[in-house]
C-alpha cells in the first residue's frame, strides 16, 4: 500500500463545477504539499500545509492531521485548470524528503 | 522557475553510454534533489544533497550517481544507461530541512534510452 493515496485518479468536470481532490496518508508528517503539473510541463507548488486551511484565488486546500487527510478544492473550474494535481508529504526528517502520491488527472471541459 | 534550471531538456542516448544531467540553482538553497517520474508511479527520489559534497541515496538510486562540488550545481550521472532509465527527471531545491519550507522544481529533462 502506498504511503500517500490520492482519489480520484482521473476526473472530468464541466467548466464552472466545484472540484474536490482527496489525499490520504498513512505516516506521520510535518507538512503536506499540493503540486500542479500541466501536460508536458514542469511542476509548480500550489500549497504547503501543516494545519488548517489555505486559499489562493479559486484554489482551497485543507488538512486534517488527526484523520491524515487533505483535500484540494477548485471553485468555478476552468479549462486552464486541466492538469495533474499531486499530493506530497514531508516526514519531518532533517533531510526534508517528499513522498508523492501518483497524482489526479483533471480535465475540465468547456 | 528562473531560480532553477535543468539541462538538457531532452536527450536521446544509446544503451550503455554514460549520461549526465545538470541542475543549476541561483537561490543558494542548501537542499537539492533528483527525482524520476514514470507512468503509474509518483515521483521517486533518486539522490539528494544537503550541502556541498554531502549527498545520499534515495529509494531508486541503483545505476545513478551524483555530485555536488558547488552549492549551485547538482549533477546526476547514469553510469551506463539502460532502457529502464527512460524517464522524465526532475530536480528540486529546498531551503531548509525539517519540514515546513517550500520546494521549487525544475522544468524536467526527458531522457530516452534506445
Amino acid at each position: 500500500k502506498n504511503e500517500v493515496e490520492q482519489s480520484p485518479q482521473n476526473l472530468t468536470a464541466q467548466e464552472g463545477e466545484f472540484i474536490t481532490i482527496n489525499c490520504s496518508y498513512s505516516v506521520g508528517i510535518s507538512a503536506l504539499h499540493w503540486l500542479q503539473q500541466h501536460p508536458g510541463g514542469g511542476i509548480v507548488s500550489l500549497f504547503m500545509l501543516s494545519s488548517g486551511k489555505k486559499k489562493h484565488g479559486r484554489l482551497i486546500a485543507t488538512i486534517n492531521i488527526q484523520e491524515k487527510h487533505s483535500s484540494l478544492h477548485i471553485t468555478a473550474s476552468h479549462p486552464r485548470d486541466s492538469a495533474v494535481y499531486i499530493c506530497a508529504v514531508e516526514r519531518g526528517s532533517a533531510t526534508n524528503k517528499l513522498i508523492f502520491g501518483t497524482g489526479t488527472l483533471l480535465a475540465v471541459q468547456p | 522557475d528562473a531560480g532553477i534550471t535543468q539541462s538538457p531538456r531532452h536527450k536521446v542516448t544509446e544503451t550503455g553510454t554514460p549520461v549526465t544531467l545538470r541542475c543549476h540553482q541561483t537561490e543558494n538553497h542548501r537542499y537539492m534533489y533528483w527525482y524520476r517520474q514514470d507512468p503509474g508511479h509518483g515521483l521517486r527520489l533518486i539522490h539528494y544533497s544537503y550541502g556541498v559534497k554531502d549527498t545520499d541515496k534515495g529509494e531508486v538510486s541503483d545505476g545513478y550517481s551524483v555530485s555536488r562540488s558547488k552549492t549551485e550545481d547538482f549533477l546526476l550521472t547514469l553510469e551506463s544507461a539502460t532502457s529502464s532509465q527512460t524517464s522524465v527527471y526532475f530536480c528540486a531545491i529546498s531551503e531548509y530541512g525539517g519540514g515546513n519550507y517550500g520546494y521549487t522544481f525544475g522544468s524536467g529533462t526527458r531522457l530516452t534510452v534506445v
